[in-house]
């Protein structure tokens, strides 16, 4: 079970958009529609921004939205703003009632 | 709304077991709806999924800790526990105990706020 790939980090002018991506296998990501994503502020606890690979949980804002494709799920961030500046991690079912979370994207807001 | 909240010792001394607790408040923890989960990250790190419990008792575990790793629930005290055996300084980390749901793709929505364990002598 080894951990997802994901771009180290990721960068956007306000009001763009980016997308990071997070790569798996078809043991995980391939498999099951159960990737989610999380956003972490430093020194904070992670927070659910999508689950079931497009879901928004309440509250999340529609800038946040999920996909996937084969092996390959994506986060895109529309119209970047400063507070989304903060590291995101992407998680996937892994089977057997395992999951395996993402290596971790930073994403700075120029 | 669900509360976690993580405690336990900050410091342990390699070989030895790292002890947690998760007291979880505004709801039950023997509710059908949820898994309890453990997740930790070291420092400047990303996440590492370590386990999760369900209130029958079942449990399920990270392959590459499954060795070392025992976690159990107390439905008396609304609390849900991590034993990591055998520490070394490779399991420092912050350490949080989260909910998942079945309605939610079993992602995990509900945090502690993680509390940090060294192991060093």
């Amino acid at each position: 079970q080894s951990a997802l790939t994901q771009p180290a980090s990721v960068s956007g002018s306000p009001g763009q958009s980016i997308t990071i991506s997070c790569t798996g296998t078809s043991s995980d990501v391939g498999s099951y529609n159960l990737v989610s994503w999380y956003q972490q502020h430093p020194g904070k606890a992670p927070k659910l921004m999508i689950y079931e690979v497009s879901k928004r949980p309440s509250g999340v804002s529609n800038r946040f939205s999920g996909s996937k494709s084969g092996n390959t799920a994506s986060l895109t961030i529309s119209g970047l703003q400063a507070e989304d500046e903060a590291d995101y991690y992407c998680c996937s079912y892994a089977g057997s009632s395992t999951f395996v979370f993402g290596t971790g994207t930073k994403v700075t807001v120029l | 709304q669900l509360q976690l909240q993580e405690s336990g010792p900050g410091l342990v001394k390699p070989s030895e077991t790292l002890s947690l607790t998760c007291t979880v408040s505004g709801g039950s923890i023997s509710s059908s709806s949820y898994y309890w989960g453990w997740i930790r990250q070291p420092p400047g790190k990303g996440l590492e999924w370590i386990g999760s419990i369900y209130y029958s008792g079942s449990t399920y575990y990270n392959p590459s800790l499954k060795s070392r790793v025992t976690i159990s629930v107390d439905t008396s005290k609304n609390q849900f526990s991590l034993k990591l055996s055998s520490v070394t300084a490779a399991d420092t980390a912050v350490y949080y105990c989260a909910s998942s749901r079945h309605e939610k793709g079993y992602s995990y929505d509900y945090w502690g706020q993680g509390t940090l364990v060294t192991v060093s002598s």
